[in-house]
């Protein structure tokens, strides 16, 4: 049963404070998406990386957000130092760029900075 | 600067009637477009799809209607079940495959 595997479900931290969310995309899918939804904007794109390297970036604050992959197993987004505004539910997605394809989501990481 | 707009936040609907939800888009360039659906305390799931060489595409009681000079497209639910009371979101990609969605409609279906 193949699925994208996002750590930790939830998390709660102090502002100020680092957090790392972690995905596993699903095995052989070379494109990995980190998307944040709000209230106004839904699912707004914070970067997409093919083949582990990033293709976009642009909606990150470039500040205090940063997203690598490691490996082609692992996805990760880190903020830091993290603000109350970043909290939100942060989904990490991965596809196959062939043709009519969809990207698959996993369950989400819900951030709450206090 | 949203790409992909939907501006019904939320859709009543009876429990067997049909139920609309619209899309607009701004990019000329996009050529596939999908729609996904999305229950609280879960990820999206993807629901449907079009590419832009056709205009309509079916899948059981689920139909996406696209018009690309109006750079709108729909999504048609016959008949409304109470399961598919959801947050539903449409998505729209150029070549690149990068996924733009729209800001959501919740949809809830009354028994």
């Amino acid at each position: 049963d193949a699925r994208v595997t996002q750590t930790p479900r939830h998390k709660v931290t102090e502002m100020g404070q680092e957090v790392t969310m972690r995905c596993q995309p699903i095995l052989g899918h070379n494109t990995v998406f980190w998307y944040r939804q709000t209230m106004m904007q839904g699912l707004e794109l914070l970067a997409y990386f093919r083949n582990r390297a990033p293709l976009d970036d642009s909606g990150m604050p470039k500040d205090r957000f940063s997203a690598e992959m490691p490996d082609a197993t692992l996805a990760t987004l880190k903020i830091q130092p993290s603000e109350p505004r970043d909290s939100a539910v942060y989904f990490c997605a991965s596809g196959l760029p062939t043709e009519n394809t969809e990207a698959f989501f996993g369950q989400g990481t819900r951030l709450t900075v206090v | 600067d949203q790409q992909v707009k939907q501006n019904s936040p939320s859709l009543s609907v009876q429990e067997g009637r049909i139920s609309i939800l619209n899309c607009d888009y701004t990019n000329s360039m996009f050529d596939y477009f999908l729609w996904y659906k999305k229950y609280p305390a879960e990820g999206p799931t993807f629901l449907i799809s079009i590419s832009s060489i056709k205009d309509k595409n079916e899948d059981g009681r689920f139909t996406v209607f696209l018009n690309k000079s109006a750079k709108h497209l729909s999504l048609h639910i016959v008949p409304s079940q109470p399961g598919d009371s959801a947050v539903y979101f449409c998505a729209a990609s150029k070549w690149d495959y990068k996924l733009s969605f729209g800001a959501g409609t919740t949809v809830t279906v009354r028994a």
